[in-house]
């Protein structure tokens, strides 16, 4: 069946860099996406990556796609107290359908 | 910055009250999407709609209805709410340029 794994827990210090992993099952997925989740509020869109790519950067973060073994990572340079929030892998879609979502890696920052 | 509104923002009622919380959109998108989230946790689907008056129960059965009468409005409604209700509902629509879903800020209810 269709799943998307995370690990749910994340802890680093301020200044660090922060690798948050993901595995999921659907070969056919076309777009893989990170959403970032704050306290009390919806999630916002961080980043997606294209199935045929292997890797992308925007400013801080950067994802690397493996599709051989199914394995997506958002790694956030330099993180800030303010990266502090829960992370969402998704997959998908496969037509008319919903994203598959992960259940989730809460990142804690400490300074 | 994606145009999608949830009100309200926080609801708290009592035991047996109905209550529809709203979405909209105002990107023309024909996909929508109602997600249920406890606090920290996973998001279930609940329920999507494809375009005016389609609309399908999502993966975790839910007691709630929706409805689709216009394509920027996916309204959730509790007929008879109850305390195992309380939870953040958060409403979704699909972009067409890389399929993303956006979300709205949510609605957290809490039922007495």
């Amino acid at each position: 069946g269709e799943d998307v794994e995370q690990s749910l827990f994340l802890s680093v210090r301020e200044g660090d860099s922060s690798v948050i992993n993901c595995t999921y099952t659907d070969s056919s997925s076309t777009y893989l996406y990170w959403y970032k989740q704050e306290p009390g509020a919806g999630l916002q869109l961080l980043t997606y990556i294209f199935s045929n790519m292997d890797m992308k950067q925007d400013q801080r973060l950067t994802v690397l796609l493996n599709k051989k073994d199914k394995h997506l990572s958002l790694r956030i340079a330099d993180t800030q107290t303010g990266d502090s929030a829960i992370y969402f892998c998704a997959e998908g879609p496969k037509a008319g359908t919903a994203l598959i979502f992960g259940k989730g890696t809460t990142l804690s920052v400490s300074s | 910055e994606a145009d999608i509104y949830q009100t309200p923002r926080y609801l708290v009622i009592g035991t047996g009250k109905k209550i529809t919380l709203e979405c909209s959109q105002t990107m023309g998108h024909d996909k929508m999407y109602w997600y249920q989230q406890d606090p920290g946790m996973e998001l279930h689907l609940i329920h999507y709609s494809y375009g005016v008056n389609s609309t399908e129960k999502g993966d975790l059965s839910s007691e709630s209805t929706v409805s689709r009468i216009r394509t920027e409005h996916f309204p959730l409604t509790l007929e008879s709410a109850r305390p195992s209700h309380t939870s953040q509902y958060l409403c979704a629509s699909r972009g067409q340029s890389y399929n993303e879903q956006f979300f709205g800020p949510g609605t957290r209810l809490t039922v007495l």
